[in-house]
């Protein structure tokens, strides 16, 4: 069955340092991945998705992750974190040719301090 | 702006009180699902339709029923919550049933359990 791993239940980095927040799914053939970010007491909000198309791909929020067959990860990365970053992610993958169920990661909650 | 909305926002029932929570979407989007999602925890699928078609997870409970009058809404009826229901319930919608879709998520509804 499909699964996704994030690794790193809780990062904490300081305003203006990298964002580094790792997912590895586990399929033999490359799925549909996502990321989401969920604030407090609120639904999830798509960040961006992979499809097919550019191993890299930019989202909303200076978010941007890259494809990496080889290494079957889907990093989330973003150059320079902001107070308003801190949140839980999940990365979450569907499988190609099948039907859109969505698998989620535990979550990485982000932590940002000034 | 088109949007998926959950009501209401946070709800307190009684231990083995029928409760129902309502989801109602303006982007025309195919599909409907509810998840559950307990604290510290990735969502879990409980049921989707796609149109008027029911599918239900494989361990979703009894418990859980859903019904679907038209496109833009969606009710989750809890028969007889229990302590272990206390969860948030989230609403997504997406286009169609196909991998590469992206689901759209209400702000979720918070179910207290007394």
């Amino acid at each position: 069955a499909q699964s996704v791993t994030q690794l790193g239940s809780h990062v904490s980095v300081s305003e203006g340092a990298l964002v580094l927040l790792r997912c590895n799914y586990s399929s033999s053939v490359p799925p549909y991945l996502f990321w989401y970010v969920q604030y407090p007491n609120q639904g999830l909000q798509l960040l961006l998705k992979y499809t097919s198309a550019a191993t890299l791909v930019k989202g909303i929020n200076g978010f941007e992750a890259e494809f990496k067959k080889s290494e079957t990860s889907f990093h989330l990365t973003k150059p320079s974190a902001h107070m308003s970053d801190a949140a839980e992610y999940f990365c979450a993958v569907s499988d190609r040719g099948s039907q859109g169920n969505l698998i989620f990661g535990k979550g990485t909650k982000l932590s940002v301090k000034p | 702006d088109a949007m998926v909305i959950q009501n209401p926002r946070y709800q307190v029932t009684q231990f083995g009180k029928p409760v129902t929570l309502s989801c109602s979407q303006t982007l025309n989007h195919n599909v409907m699902y509810w998840y559950q999602q307990k604290s510290s925890q990735a969502p879990k699928l409980l049921f989707h339709y796609y149109d008027k078609d029911f599918n239900n997870e494989a361990d979703t409970p009894d418990n859980f029923q859903s019904r679907r009058p038209n496109t833009s809404f969606c009710f989750l009826d809890i028969r007889s919550p229990g302590l272990g229901d206390a969860a948030m319930y989230l609403c997504a919608t997406s286009r169609d049933w196909t991998g590469g879709a992206a689901a759209f998520f209400g702000q979720g509804t918070r179910l207290t359990v007394v």
